[in-house]
């Protein structure tokens, strides 16, 4: 069975802090894409970024990085220099192997990032 | 821009009534929507896949004679929650992509804005 575990619930920083949301996740496909989104209150999923499991690269943008280390299945999101307009919740999802578009999502971690 | 559009984004409706909600892809003809509800504070959990043309597969667990699923054209799904109860109430929110997937073209699933349902 696939599985997307975001253990932390919330999260609360001061502006220009770093932080990072955790993602585990569990599949026995050997392929398969994982997923970051953001979701601001307003409740529209803002895509963050995709993924793929033959990829292991580590990813930056802006202040946004993200880190995939297969061996312990994880796929963790750091902002760096977290702003208030940081806020919001974030989804890690997961997807099928032979149905990429249909995501399997974490439990969300909510960020608050205060001034 | 955005290219998946839902319709209407809030609705309150009483109890023992019938809400349709709708999800169109504004710039590519989507063979398959997929439907999501998230109860608050909640994660999202799919609801049902819906291919065009072809009937819907609900996930286990969803009543599919209660969420009602129609992709009529390569455009447009609808879902029409039916005898909405107050335990209906959710944030319910659409993704759409076309033959292939979206990595086929290279470019992130998008999702709807999402429609937040109060039965009241």
């Amino acid at each position: 069975a696939q599985k997307v575990t975001q253990a932390q619930t919330e999260i609360s920083v001061v502006e220009k802090e770093d932080v990072t949301l955790d993602c585990v996740y569990e599949t026995r496909d050997t392929t398969y894409y994982l997923f970051w989104y953001k979701q601001p209150p307003s409740g529209e999923l803002v895509f963050l970024i995709r993924r793929n499991s033959f990829d292991e690269q580590n990813e930056i943008s802006g202040r946004y990085s993200w880190n995939f280390q297969k061996s312990t299945s994880s796929f963790n999101f750091t902002i760096t220099a977290s702003q208030v307009v940081d806020s919001a919740v974030y989804f890690c999802a997961l997807s099928e192997h032979y149905n990429t578009d249909k995501l399997i999502f974490g439990t969300g971690t909510r960020l608050q990032v205060f001034p | 821009g955005a290219v998946v559009s839902q319709h209407p984004s809030r609705v309150i409706c009483k109890s023992g009534t019938s809400v349709k909600i709708e999800c169109r892809s504004l710039d590519f003809q989507a063979t398959t929507m997929f439907w999501y509800r998230q109860f608050p504070k909640q994660s999202l959990m799919l609801m049902a896949t819906s291919n065009e043309g072809s009937k819907a597969t609900y996930e286990q667990g969803v009543e599919k004679d209660k969420f009602l699923i129609n992709h009529a054209s390569l455009t447009l799904s609808t879902l029409t929650v039916t005898s909405a109860h107050p335990e209906d109430s959710s944030f319910y929110i659409c993704s759409a992509t076309t033959v292939g997937g979206s990595n086929s073209y290279n470019s992130p699933l998008h999702f709807g804005n999402g429609t937040r349902l109060t039965v009241t």
